[in-house]
């Protein structure tokens, strides 16, 4: 059974960047492809983007300029990192495996709130 | 992008109602569709795929149907620990979007 724990500072002041690490067990990230996503409080989902099992990464546009997502699969984990944060940004911060391609998300981490303050 | 907008936002029910949740493409998306479950505190959970596909281990009484732009989650026989908020998801092309969430409550 394949599953996701994201790590990271759980407070980040503004204008620096946001780190979270996923690390897969149960599988391996050499396969599927794999994605961030993240909900303010009390809001939707928002999908940030993923990376598939090539390396290759695609991002929403909305954050692109601002966001990066890395595999290492010698740790078998993947990355986010999001620079220039502000208070917008505080979220939980899921990671999620796509089992088929880049589709419908099957397994997901129990999530990461970071909060953006000073 | 496309849009996806999800009616209801919010509903109350009682046990043994049927319940139907609507998502609305703003472009067609191919049965590119998947729908999740998300309890307070919690990640979401897939319900289904491919609009009506119903994935392992999910109780039959959540269905998906639709086609082009519109699609519908239909919970049977509502139950009590189907109280939670449902999201859809369109995956027919990039950036993936979300529905903005139906909360369903059990009067």
């Amino acid at each position: 059974q394949v599953q996701l724990q994201e790590s990271g500072p759980g407070l980040v002041k503004p204008s620096e960047t946001l780190s979270l690490t996923c690390s897969v067990s149960g599988g391996s990230i050499s396969s599927n492809y794999w994605s961030w996503i993240r909900q303010p409080p009390g809001k939707g989902l928002e999908w940030i983007g993923c990376i598939s099992d090539s390396g290759k990464p695609n991002y929403s546009p909305s954050l692109k300029s601002r966001v990066a997502i890395s595999v290492d699969t010698s740790m078998n984990h993947f990355s986010l990192t999001l620079r220039s944060v502000t208070a917008a940004d505080t979220a939980v911060y899921y990671c999620a495996r796509y089992p088929a391609g880049l589709r419908w998300l099957d397994h997901w981490g129990q999530g990461a709130l970071v909060t953006v303050s000073s | 992008d496309i849009q996806m907008t999800q009616s209801p936002s919010s509903l109350s029910a009682s046990v043994g109602d049927r319940v139907t949740i609507t998502c609305r493409a703003s472009q067609g998306i191919g049965n590119s569709l998947a729908w999740y479950q998300q309890k307070p505190g919690k990640a979401p959970n897939l319900l289904l795929y491919d609009a009506s596909r119903l994935e392992s281990g999910v109780p039959s009484r959540f269905s998906g149907s639709g086609s082009g732009t519109d699609y519908a989650l239909t919970i049977s026989s509502l139950r009590p620990e189907d109280s939670a908020t449902y999201y859809c998801q369109q995956y027919y092309s990039v950036p993936l979007t979300f529905g903005a969430g139906t909360k369903v409550e059990i009067k």
